[in-house]
């Protein structure tokens, strides 16, 4: 069964904490995704990557860097994470090819106080 | 740089009833690829439908089908016989090769089956 595991469903973070989501792929895929979703805003794309140590900036990349050591593996973090980066953190992932679809992980709510 | 616009925030269609949710994207690129993704109320993402740019046909997967119409830049999906089920956050979404093969997603649109 294919599988997009986040590490975390639900965090609380202090401002000006350095922050970590987790996401790990189970299916060899070379695309993974970082998106946020806020209401009305629909998924916003944060980082891309393409392959290991590979990376892209989406639309909305300020405050946030990515780090990808291994293909299963594609981390977000927040250097130093604001009340405005409160948000649902979905991680996704997809073969290459223009035509399959990506596989999505349970998503991450974070909120910083 | 690629966008997709969904105009319906929001919709009400009757149970059994069928009903069309708008997509309209943008790009210069002859070669993309769009997509349809449910999200009900527990939060994943179900991936429903793909057409690609150099389709001939429109895609159809059960209820649900692509009114895909190139010239205009829409990809519309139609539910047929909409069930209490069909309630959810509906995204359209593009992978667009000039993009890097980046998947861009629309706003979304909710949509809500009466019974």
């Amino acid at each position: 069964d294919v599988k997009v595991t986040q590490s975390s469903r639900y965090l609380v973070k202090r401002t000006g904490e350095k922050v970590f989501l987790e996401c790990v792929q189970d299916m060899d895929h070379e695309n993974m995704f970082w998106y946020r979703q806020d209401p009305g805003l629909g998924l916003r794309l944060i980082y891309f990557s393409y392959d290991v140590k590979m990376k892209e900036k989406g639309d909305i990349p300020e405050g946030y860097s990515v780090s990808r050591e291994k293909k299963e593996r594609f981390s977000l973090i927040l250097e130093s994470a604001s009340t405005n980066q409160t948000s649902m953190y979905l991680c996704a992932s997809s073969f290459v090819p223009i035509g399959t679809e990506a596989f999505f992980g349970q998503g991450t709510r974070l909120t910083v106080v | 740089a690629q966008k997709i616009t969904q105009t319906q925030p929001g919709m009400f269609v009757q149970e059994k009833e069928a009903v069309t949710l708008d997509c309209t994207y943008d790009t210069s690129d002859p070669s993309y690829g769009l997509f349809w993704y449910k999200q009900p109320s527990s939060g994943e993402m179900i991936f429903l439908i793909y057409q690609g740019s150099y389709d001939q046909q429109n895609a159809t997967e059960g209820r649900y089908s692509l009114n895909f119409q190139k010239a205009r830049k829409s990809a519309n999906l139609v539910i047929s016989a909409s069930q209490l089920g069909d309630s959810a956050m509906y995204f359209c979404a593009m992978r667009d090769p000039n993009a890097g093969n980046m998947l861009t997603f629309g706003g979304g649109t909710r949509l809500m089956v009466k019974p």
